[in-house]
């Protein structure tokens, strides 16, 4: 069955480094979505990704986050500055549609620890 | 400020019962709902979807949607220990978006 995978697993960083997180998509998904979790309480939507550019961002995204398709195939969240608070569980998502019509798939996701 | 309520339970059960999770949202302009189960440390899969007022069936889990009520709901027939988990209620943003808004979960356990 497809699947959405994602690496690191778990990264452990210090405060102000950068850090990327990568994702490949299930295949012939259009839809691509970074979601994070901080431990204990709600997912929270973060990115949109459709046709190679920003289809919508959240408060949560400022300019300390993008991500990038750079091939075909991976789909990366860049956290340029790491601060404390970006400690959470980070969730990629696919979708073969957009959301008001399709289902959206999970990976993983990528624990990020911030010292 | 759009919102998905759930009650965070935990909501207790005993094999074989029925288990009934609900969640109602702030967005009248929401189409598309969907549950995701969610184990402790693990990502959130999805188990159903509705887009429509009434109920959806699939298996053991039934969806039900009342758009007027801004209410839907999960039952969970027969259930398992194996259904413990988080409930995730989610909603679409709206209907050109494509942020789904999750709830913060339903805790259900099951005991045998």
């Amino acid at each position: 069955e497809p699947e959405v995978t994602q690496t690191p697993s778990h990264q452990v960083t210090q405060m102000g480094q950068e850090v990327i997180l990568r994702c490949v998509p299930i295949s012939n998904h259009l839809y691509f979505y970074w979601y994070r979790q901080i431990l204990g309480q709600k997912v929270e939507f973060l990115v949109s990704f459709y046709n190679n550019e920003i289809s919508e961002k959240s408060e949560i995204f400022d300019d300390q986050f993008s991500v990038e398709r750079p091939d075909g195939s991976n789909f990366t969240l860049k956290i340029r500055s790491t601060k404390l608070e970006d400690s959470a569980m980070y969730f990629c998502a696919s979708s073969e549609l957009s959301t008001n019509t399709g289902e959206l798939f999970f990976g993983e996701g990528s624990r990020l620890t911030v010292l | 400020q759009k919102e998905v309520e759930q009650n965070s339970g935990p909501l207790s059960v005993p094999e074989g019962a029925i288990a009934s999770l609900n969640c109602t949202y702030s967005d009248r302009g929401s189409q598309s709902f969907f549950w995701y189960r969610q184990y402790s440390g693990k990502s959130p899969e999805l188990i159903m979807s509705i887009y429509s007022n009434g109920d959806k069936e699939d298996g053991r889990f039934t969806a039900q949607l009342n758009k007027a009520s801004q209410y839907v709901s999960l039952l969970i027939r027969d259930s398992q220990p194996s259904d413990s988990a988080t409930y995730l209620c989610a909603v679409n943003e709206n209907q050109a978006g494509t942020a789904l808004i999750f709830g913060k979960g339903t805790t259900l356990s099951v005991s045998s």
